[in-house]
């Protein structure tokens, strides 16, 4: 069994300061974990991903993320905000080697001026 | 160019009426499977396939029928579409090997079922 759990429904950020996005998840294997991005009307894109080598995984558009085993965590980060980085965020859990994914309900980060 | 098709794009229907969503990826990739999305509620896998023959449920599979006849096609029906069904749908698709399992999103069908 998998499940995922975005701590924040909304997060709102000035533009040039940190994002932080929650992920926990739970998993009865050993998982590969994901973050995809939503732009509004679009469709879904890669940001990153963990799937059991580096604990600290960077992606696109200046993202990170670090995976903490003991925490059940995975959390998304980046040094400084972009208004082009207001969308919606999803963390995806999924047995190694495909199979049924399980997505957050989503974090929508909005980006101020 | 790598990609996932959805047909069609946008879709309103009657109760009732039986409908297909087609899917098409170009990738050779093994594994496909299909989502929905509702305001909330994020995306919840309604089936998904390993490789040609090879479906099982997702977490809503009921009032949802798929097959995998050829490994590039994945089609999402509906025999009796419901208005609880009104909502926007992803295909996905990606490979078997974990380093590079990333899935491979369309662009989306949005139905409304009246």
């Amino acid at each position: 069994a998998q499940s995922v759990t975005q701590l924040d429904s909304h997060v709102s950020v000035s533009e040039g300061t940190p994002v932080l996005l929650r992920c926990n998840y739970s998993s009865s294997y050993s998982p590969s974990l994901f973050w995809y991005v939503q732009h509004p009307n679009k469709g879904l894109q890669l940001l990153l991903k963990y799937t059991s080598a580096a604990t600290l995984v960077k992606g696109i558009n200046g993202f990170e993320a670090e995976f903490k085993k003991s925490e059940t965590s995975f959390h998304l980060t980046k040094p400084s905000a972009h208004m082009s980085d207001a969308a919606e965020y999803f963390c995806v859990v999924s047995p190694t080697n495909a199979g049924k994914s399980t997505f957050g309900d989503g974090t929508t980060l909005t980006v101020k001026p | 160019e790598a990609q996932v098709t959805q047909n069609p794009r946008y879709l309103i229907t009657v109760t009732g009426k039986k409908l297909t969503v087609t899917c098409s990826q170009n990738m050779n990739h093994e594994y496909m499977s299909w989502y929905r999305q509702d305001p909330g509620l994020g995306l919840r896998q309604i089936y998904y396939s390993m490789n040609v023959e090879v479906t099982d449920k997702g977490d809503v599979p009921e009032g949802y029928k798929v097959s995998r006849k050829e490994k590039r096609n994945f089609p999402l029906i509906l025999e009796s579409p419901s208005p609880n069904q009104t909502s926007l749908y992803f295909c996905a698709s990606s490979s078997w090997d974990q380093y590079s399992d990333t899935q491979y999103f369309g662009p989306g069908t949005r139905l409304t079922v009246l």
